[in-house]
C-alpha cells in the first residue's frame, strides 16, 4: 500500500512564526501536492511538484512556499504564519502525470493564534 | 460560479435505501472524473473513477453526462459504513484535480 506520511497531525503556532509541514511518500511517486481543506470551501491546491526541485503554483499559493529536495519529500513552508492560515493541510502523491488517483496523508491540523 | 458544485447535504437515509448524489462542473474541457470518499477526520480516498459509458462497482454506480456537464453517484442498499462525505473531482488536461466541497451522507439504522 502507498504510504503518505505527514510529520505532524496537530500544530499550534503564533502569528508571525515560520511553520514547516513535512510530507514523505514511500512509493517512488513522481508528483506531490499540497492542499488545504476548509469547511464550505473544500480542498484547494496550494502548490504541486512534478519532479525534484520543481514546483508549480496552485490556486492559492500566496503566503506559502514549498521545497522538494528529494523525490520522496515535499515540504510546505509558511514564512510568517497568519490566523487565516488556520486550516487542515493535506499532502498527496500521484504515481505519474495522468495517473489520476491521488494518495493523501492523514492531514496536519494547523492552528495559528 | 464554482468550478465543481455539489449539494452539501446532509443526506440522511435508512439502511437499505438507495441514494443518489449529483455534481455539476463548469469547464467543458474537463477530461476525467472521480468520486472520492472522506470519512470524518480522515483523508480522502478514491472511491471510483467515472467513465463516459457509466460504470459500476458493487453497490456503487457512477454516471457521466457530458452534454449537461454533471456526474452522479448512486449507492444501492446503503450500509451504516457508507456514512461519509463524498467528493466529486474533475481533472482538466493538466494534473490539477478540482475538488467539490462534498456531499455528506448519514445512514441510520
Amino acid at each position: 500500500d502507498v504510504k503518505v506520511t505527514q510529520s505532524s497531525r496537530y500544530l499550534v503556532k503564533r502569528t508571525g512564526e515560520k511553520v514547516f509541514l513535512e510530507c514523505v511518500q514511500d512509493m517512488d511517486h513522481e508528483n506531490m501536492f499540497w492542499y488545504r481543506q476548509d469547511p464550505g470551501l473544500g480542498l484547494r491546491l496550494i502548490y504541486f511538484s512534478y519532479d525534484v526541485k520543481m514546483k508549480e503554483k496552485g490556486d492559492i499559493p500566496e503566503g506559502y512556499s514549498v521545497s522538494r529536495e528529494k523525490k520522496e519529500r515535499f515540504s510546505l513552508i509558511l514564512e510568517s504564519a497568519s490566523t487565516n492560515q488556520t486550516s487542515m493541510y493535506l499532502c498527496a502523491s500521484q504515481r505519474f502525470s495522468g495517473a489520476g488517483e491521488l494518495f493523501f496523508g492523514e492531514g496536519s491540523r494547523l492552528t495559528v493564534l | 460560479r464554482k468550478e465543481v458544485e455539489q449539494d452539501p447535504g446532509p443526506f440522511n437515509v435508512p439502511e437499505g435505501a438507495t441514494v443518489a448524489f449529483n455534481c455539476t462542473y463548469s469547464n467543458s474541457a474537463s477530461q476525467s472524473f472521480f468520486w472520492y470518499r472522506q470519512d470524518c477526520r480522515k483523508e480522502p480516498k478514491l472511491l471510483m473513477s467515472v467513465y463516459s459509458s457509466g460504470n459500476e462497482d458493487g453497490r456503487f454506480t457512477a454516471q457521466l453526462n457530458r452534454a449537461s456537464q454533471y456526474i452522479s453517484l448512486l449507492i444501492r442498499d446503503s450500509k451504516l459504513s457508507d456514512s461519509a462525505t463524498y467528493l466529486c473531482v474533475v481533472k482538466y488536461n493538466t494534473d490539477k484535480l478540482i475538488f467539490g466541497t462534498g456531499t455528506r451522507l448519514q445512514v441510520f439504522p
